[in-house]
């Protein structure tokens, strides 16, 4: 079964309007989770890193303000995109290595359409 | 991270087996090779990994050259539910915590 899970699989919203995306591992604690975004016949690109207790650490070109990260626990990272528009519609998808191992593993992923 | 190169797509009939090649001519000898695969619509799960000596596991085979700049995915008996992106990956044993990079993968197409 899934050890990283995403809620939800998939959103739609109205443009101006804020969307968040859980990710959650499952039977493993991650002090750090990776945030990827996908679009069409692309491949994943990784916006962010996520780490517990500190501050998200983000690629070029990722805006942090509109992209908003929390890592609020060994368990749960959440991306908030803010003030959404039709540009951001993509597959976002979240990863997580074990701490104890480092396997790692991703989410289902979750598809944002914006109007 | 050391670049892999991929074909862009491949072609496979239903239970005949499938070799997916990656190129790796820069890879260091700390870098593991990993295999992932994304299904339609889903985020990308594990394949196989290897370092040096050929893997097996319930769900391919991983065959390394003896120089290790190039290995082959081997899927025994392709079902149309291999249909997928499939990405090879060098991670570093010594970064192993890190974010994976993604290429363009091999989109693998099966007929029925």
């Amino acid at each position: 079964g899934a050890v990283v899970s995403q809620h939800p699989s998939w959103v739609i919203c109205k443009s101006g309007t804020s969307v968040k995306i859980e990710c959650r591992s499952l039977d493993f604690q991650a002090t750090t989770m990776f945030w990827y975004r996908q679009f069409p016949k692309q491949s994943l690109m990784l916006m962010a890193t996520s780490n517990e207790g500190s501050k998200a650490t983000y690629e070029q070109g990722v805006e942090k303000d509109k992209f908003l990260i929390n890592h609020a626990s060994l368990t749960l990272s959440t991306l908030t995109v803010t003030s959404a528009h039709p540009e951001d519609s993509s597959f976002y998808i979240c990863s997580a290595p074990r701490t104890s191992t480092g396997e790692l593993f991703f989410g289902e992923g979750s598809r944002l359409t914006v109007l | 991270d050391a670049k892999t190169t991929q074909p862009n797509s491949m072609e496979s009939n239903e239970e005949e087996p499938v070799h997916l090649p990656c190129n790796h001519s820069t890879i260091s000898g700390t870098d593991y090779i990993h295999w992932y695969r994304q299904l339609p619509s889903q985020g990308p799960e594990y394949v196989i990994h290897g370092l040096t000596s050929n893997v097996n596991n319930r769900m391919a085979s991983l065959a390394i050259a003896e120089d290790r700049k190039s290995s082959t995915l081997i899927l025994h008996r392709a079902t149309l539910r291999d249909a997928a992106v499939y990405y090879c990956i060098l991670r570093d044993v010594n970064t192993g915590r890190r974010a994976l990079t993604f290429g363009s993968g091999t989109r693998l197409q099966v007929q029925p």
